[in-house]
């Protein structure tokens, strides 16, 4: 069966320091891969999606990127962290090229002080 | 551009109450919609799903949800909830017959049932 790793699950960093998000997923080929982030009171916001290795594209302009070195890995990065990157960052994954369905990962809580 | 709107942000109920969480799309096209509910502690699941078909759509634990196009809605309905259900429950849209998950969600409805 699929499962999907993120890591880690609460994270409290300064301002102006490194961030860096990991995201596995086992048992599938190939898949699509997505950042979500839900900033406080807001819905789930898509922030990138991946399509395929090196293959990245972005939502919302933002303080972040993300890479995917490998099929099933899917990093989100940023140089020098925010106060406004607060939040709750979700990994997901979906196979399939019709109406499919996501499937996530448990979340990372990401506090910055 | 799609949005989703969840008006009840708040949900308090005693056990074996009845459930209905409102759900507003805005879109045009044809599109797929989807309940995600999060279980405290635990991760994003999907509860059930629409694309296409019966306007009612059944999912796990007694959930269903009625897709009204004329209204741009889909509610989530229980009949008799229970203190197992007490979780955040989401909402959300994408661009039908495509092969991406570029879902747009609303913003949530924490659902509290008192035993």
């Amino acid at each position: 069966s699929q499962t999907i790793h993120q890591w880690p699950a609460t994270l409290v960093q300064p301002v102006g320091s490194p961030l860096s998000l990991e995201c596995t997923v086992e048992g599938t080929s190939n898949p699509n891969l997505y950042w979500y982030r839900q900033a406080a009171g807001r819905g789930l916001q898509l922030l990138f999606y991946s399509v395929g290795i090196g293959q990245i594209s972005s939502e919302v302009p933002q303080n972040l990127s993300a890479s995917r070195p490998q099929d099933r890995q899917f990093i989100l990065s940023s140089k020098k962290l925010l106060l406004s990157d607060s939040g709750f960052y979700l990994c997901a994954w979906s196979v399939g090229t019709v109406n499919t369905e996501a499937f996530f990962g448990q979340g990372t809580r990401l506090t910055v002080v | 551009a799609q949005s989703v709107s969840q008006h009840n942000h708040h949900v308090i109920l005693s056990e074996a109450a009845s459930l209905e969480l409102g759900c507003n799309y805005s879109y045009g096209g044809t599109v797929n919609l989807f309940w995600y509910v999060q279980y405290p502690g635990q991760h994003l699941q999907l509860l059930l799903k629409y694309f296409s078909g019966d306007p009612l759509v059944k999912g796990i634990k007694g959930f269903e949800a009625e897709f009204i196009k004329s209204k741009f809605s889909f509610n989530l309905r229980k009949p008799s909830v229970q203190w197992s259900d007490t979780a955040e429950y989401f909402c959300a849209v994408n661009q039908a017959n495509t092969g991406f998950q570029k879902l747009v969600f609303g913003t949530g409805t924490r659902l509290l049932v008192s035993p």
